[in-house]
C-alpha cells in the first residue's frame, strides 16, 4: 500500500498566483481531510469529505480557498489568489469508513508565497 | 470536543519507558482519547487510542484513569527514533472523524 500520495512536495509561488495541492487518499478509505500547519496556528483541519462530500468547510480560512473531491481516489485544494500568509505545510489524510478509525496522513506540502 | 493540557516537552532516556501524560477532565462518556505523533517534517501518525480500558499495541499502552479525566501513553522503550511531538485528542463518537490537535509535547529522547 502506497499510502496517501499528496503532490507536489514542495511548491514556491509569487503572491497573487494560483496553486493547487493534490491528494490521493488510500484506496477504501471513505473520508478524506485537508489539513494546515504552521508554526503560529500549529495543525488546522481545513476541511473534510465523506464519501467524496464535503461535510465540514469551517476551518477554510476564506474564500480564496476551495477544496473538491471529483471521485473517491482524488481531491484537490485550491488558493487562488495566493498570498505570502498562506505559506505552511498542507497535509491531506484518509480514514476508512468507521467513525473511530485512525487518519493517515501523507507526507504533506510545502508551499511557499513570494 | 473536550480541551486536553500536556506538558510542552519532555525529557527520555533511551532505552528507558517514557511516560507522556495528558489532562481532560471535562471528557464527556462518549469521547475517546486518541494519541497521535509527528516526527520532524513528516505527517503526524497515528499511535493509539481508548475510550475507558487500557490499551496496548506494539507500537504503545494507554492508561486512562478511572474518571477518564485524565490518561498516560507509555513507550516502553524509547529509542531515538521516537523523539517526536506527540498529542492526546479528545474526540466524539457518532461524528465523522475530525481531531482537533493541540500543541502538544515535545519528546526528546537522549542516549
Amino acid at each position: 500500500d502506497a499510502g496517501v500520495i499528496q503532490s507536489p512536495r514542495h511548491e514556491v509561488t509569487e503572491m497573487g498566483q494560483e496553486v493547487t495541492l493534490r491528494c490521493k487518499p488510500i484506496s477504501g478509505h471513505n473520508s478524506l481531510f485537508w489539513y494546515r500547519q504552521t508554526m503560529m496556528r500549529g495543525l488546522e483541519l481545513l476541511i473534510y469529505f465523506n464519501n467524496n462530500v464535503p461535510i465540514d468547510d469551517s476551518g477554510m480560512p476564506e474564500d480564496r480557498f476551495s477544496a473538491k473531491m471529483p471521485n473517491a481516489s482524488f481531491s484537490t485544494l485550491k488558493i487562488q489568489p495566493s498570498e505570502p500568509r498562506d505559506s505552511a505545510v498542507y497535509f491531506c489524510a484518509s480514514s476508512p469508513f468507521r467513525q473511530e478509525d485512525e487518519q493517515f496522513f501523507g507526507p504533506g506540502t510545502r508551499l511557499t508565497v513570494l | 470536543d473536550a480541551k486536553t493540557t500536556q506538558p510542552p516537552s519532555m525529557d527520555c532516556a533511551e532505552g528507558r519507558a517514557a511516560n507522556l501524560p495528558c489532562n481532560h477532565s471535562t471528557i464527556s462518556g462518549n469521547e475517546y482519547v486518541y494519541w497521535y505523533r509527528q516526527i520532524h517534517s513528516q505527517g503526524p501518525q497515528y499511535i493509539i487510542h481508548g475510550l475507558k480500558n487500557n490499551e496496548t499495541n506494539e507500537m504503545a499502552s494507554l492508561i486512562i484513569t478511572e474518571d477518564r479525566k485524565s490518561s498516560t501513553l507509555i513507550l516502553p522503550h524509547a529509542t531515538l527514533r521516537d523523539t517526536a511531538v506527540y498529542y492526546c485528542i479528545v474526540r466524539l463518537t457518532g461524528t465523522a472523524s475530525k481531531l482537533t490537535f493541540g500543541t502538544g509535547t515535545r519528546l526528546q529522547v537522549t542516549l
